[in-house]
């Protein structure tokens, strides 16, 4: 099945840096990979996702790139501010019939002002 | 319009006992997921359904059985608890594939098995 892993596990900025995630999957037939935001006590959200017909999207200060050669795709914040602090998920979709996602195990991001 | 709601938020068990964890849903979803969250570990998928009447295995569903009676409701159950069993569990919904949105998940139940 599908595998997704995820580095750093944590990751300490000071604001205005920029924060780098990467993932890896196994699954070559993966094609959807979101990014989900979980702050502290509350539930995930998505904030960004890319499909693999795409190399890069970009939103506002985030964005995403993929390298389905590879299979790796990473997430990119700009100018990070004490808001983007919390934990951060990438995820894969492990079939074709896209029935569900298999994520990666976090990254917690702090942002120091 | 309430989106995901997951009862109850907070449960103890002592090891042994049995419990039923019910997520519901106004969205009219299809799919329907359960998720454990524990430090260091993720999300994990538990078990998950894309349809009324339909469930299927995920990563870690040893230990735990679902059903999906109506298209609304999908119930995860614990028939006999371990402290292995102590996390956060989130209930999540989409509309169709995966891909054509985002998952939408409830606010999570936290379940503490002495």
């Amino acid at each position: 099945g599908e595998n997704v892993e995820q580095h750093p596990s944590t990751l300490s900025v000071q604001e205005g840096d920029s924060a780098v995630i990467k993932c890896t999957y196994s699954d070559s037939a993966s094609n959807y990979f979101p990014w989900y935001k979980q702050e502290l006590g509350k539930r995930p959200q998505l904030i960004i996702d890319i499909r693999s017909n795409v190399g890069e999207k970009k939103d506002q200060r985030i964005a995403v790139t993929l390298n389905k050669t590879a299979k790796h795709f990473s997430l990119h914040i700009t100018e990070t501010q004490p808001e983007d602090s919390a934990v951060y998920f990438c995820a894969a979709v492990p079939d074709a019939a896209g029935t569900a996602l298999i994520f990666g195990k976090g990254t917690t991001l702090s942002v120091s002002s | 319009n309430a989106g995901v709601t997951q009862t109850p938020k907070f449960r103890v068990l002592k090891t042994g006992q049995s419990m039923t964890l019910l997520c519901a849903q106004d969205m009219n979803h299809e799919y329907m997921y359960w998720y454990r969250q524990d430090p260091g570990m993720g999300l994990r998928l538990i078990h998950y359904s894309v349809g009324e009447g339909t469930t299927a295995k995920g990563e870690v569903p040893d230990g735990y059985n679902v059903s999906r009676l109506k298209k609304q409701n999908f119930l995860l159950g614990l028939e006999s608890a371990a402290p292995s069993q102590t996390s956060v569990y989130f209930c999540a919904s989409s509309p169709l594939r995966i891909e054509t949105g985002e998952l939408f998940f409830g606010e999570g139940s936290r379940l503490t098995v002495l």
